[in-house]
């Protein structure tokens, strides 16, 4: 297996521009997680899924932020719009349950001017 | 809630000396324990995981951790680190139809 694919790996954008990261769990996984990582406050759980139903979604920062999951191979993390602030590492991981490890993809690096 | 501490955010060895680091966890229950490894720019490795059984568990490239509920703790040791090892390490806790909570991270710096 190909692990848990993030695309871009990098995204540079203005800021008040749409910004939409995608992201390939692991096949047979049923719970994908995206995180954010940061100097300031680490890495933090956004959201995640269980089969491909939103369970928790109480570390959305605002409503900027927005997260899908269509089907069982394809989750998107959206921002609109995008600030500054929202520069950070965006991690992707999937499970094969809630609960046990999780693997990680790359990572999106996003920066907002 | 569930939480993790790092005491140590940042720790430096020598080559071929020892290595601890430090993770304390907080959960009402016996928790799922992870350690993360990530190297710049990458993303995050599971190096080893408790789940039930033998408290002392062994992950990939040498590492160990022990698990002792009595401390809450679930630290992770090498005993004799190389060059390569210098990273970030995370330790997460989990359990029940709980999300992962990660620790804050210690950076690991390895002089030769």
């Amino acid at each position: 297996d190909a692990g848990v694919i993030q695309s871009p790996r990098h995204e540079v954008t203005e800021m008040g521009q749409e910004v939409t990261l995608r992201c390939k769990p692991i096949s047979g996984h049923n719970s994908l997680f995206w995180y954010r990582q940061t100097m300031m406050r680490g890495l933090e759980l956004l959201i995640y899924f269980n089969n491909n139903v939103p369970i928790d979604d109480s570390g959305m920062p605002e409503d900027r932020f927005s997260a899908k999951m269509p089907n069982a191979s394809f989750s998107t993390l959206k921002i609109q719009p995008s600030e500054p602030r929202d520069s950070a590492v965006y991690f992707c991981a999937s499970s094969r349950t809630e609960n046990t490890e999780a693997f990680f993809g790359q990572g999106t690096r996003l920066t907002v001017v | 809630a569930q939480s993790v501490t790092q005491p140590d955010i940042h720790i430096t060895v020598s080559e071929g000396a020892s290595l601890e680091l430090r993770c304390n966890y907080s959960y009402g229950a016996t928790p799922y324990l992870f350690w993360y490894v990530q190297s710049p720019g990458q993303g995050l490795q599971l190096l080893l995981k408790y789940f039930s059984g033998d408290t002392l568990v062994q992950g990939i490239k040498g590492f160990e951790a022990e698990f002792k509920r009595s401390q809450s703790s679930f630290n992770l040791r090498k005993p004799s680190v190389h060059w390569s090892d210098a990273a970030e390490y995370f330790c997460a806790v989990g359990g029940g139809a709980q999300k992962l909570v990660f620790g804050q991270g210690t950076r690991l710096t390895i002089n030769p």
